[in-house]
């Protein structure tokens, strides 16, 4: 079975700075999809980046970016220049190639403080 | 392109009853997943279907069924409502299943 371990339930950053929340997930299998959601307090699930598992580079999506270790099984997200606005829920998640079922960690939530 | 709309958006109903939750997908997106968020047990996977059929189904009892139409329009049942439905139910549409879109949920509680 699939899991998603997420080790930190709290985070906080003050505004501008870099952090970093670790991710870690499970599985024999070698063709998956990684992704990262957001969730802030209106509760709107929002897709922040993916990581197809057969890519070796880092997805980036302008201040997001990602650190994929598949022999790890890890992958960790980079918030870089935090804003205000990061705030939020941050899940991750996994889900098999030609899969509609998607694990999701336990959730790491961020402050970012002025 | 409109997102994923979920109808209503919070429902109050009492133990032993039914609920009908309503989701519409992103226009082109024919998977439709259902998840429940608790704080408890978190985001878990309850359903998804493609092309009006069930392709795959998480732990849940069979009181939690639901349906999609030809229009790729979703509907989550549960009856006999107990105490611990009560969550956000989060509906998430995509092309293949893989990237998932969320709509922003129907918040049930269960009295």
């Amino acid at each position: 079975a699939q899991t998603v371990t997420q080790s930190q339930p709290e985070m906080s950053v003050q505004e501008a700075e870099t952090v970093t929340l670790s991710c870690t997930y499970d599985t024999s299998e070698s063709n998956y999809y990684l992704f990262w959601y957001k969730q802030p307090p209106s509760r709107q699930m929002i897709l922040v980046i993916r990581q197809e598992a057969y890519k070796q580079q880092n997805a980036t999506e302008n201040r997001f970016s990602v650190n994929f270790q598949k022999a790890a099984k890890s992958f960790s997200l980079k918030i870089s220049d935090s804003q205000l606005g990061d705030t939020a829920m941050y899940f991750c998640a996994f889900i098999l190639t030609n899969s509609n079922d998607m694990r999701f960690g336990a959730g790491t939530r961020l402050t970012v403080k002025p | 392109k409109a997102g994923v709309t979920q109808t209503p958006r919070y429902l109050i109903k009492t133990r032993g009853q039914q609920v009908t939750l309503s989701c519409s997908p992103i226009s082109g997106h024919r998977s439709v997943s259902w998840y429940q968020q608790t704080p408890g047990q978190g985001l878990q996977f309850l359903f998804e279907y493609f092309s009006e059929t069930q392709r795959n189904k998480g732990n849940f009892p069979g009181r939690f069924s639901g349906r999609q139409f030809s229009n790729s329009r979703s509907e989550m049942n549960v009856s006999t409502l107990e105490l611990g439905d009560s969550a956000l139910y989060l509906c998430a549409s995509s092309t293949t299943g893989n990237e998932q879109f969320f709509g922003p949920g129907t918040r049930l509680t269960v009295l």
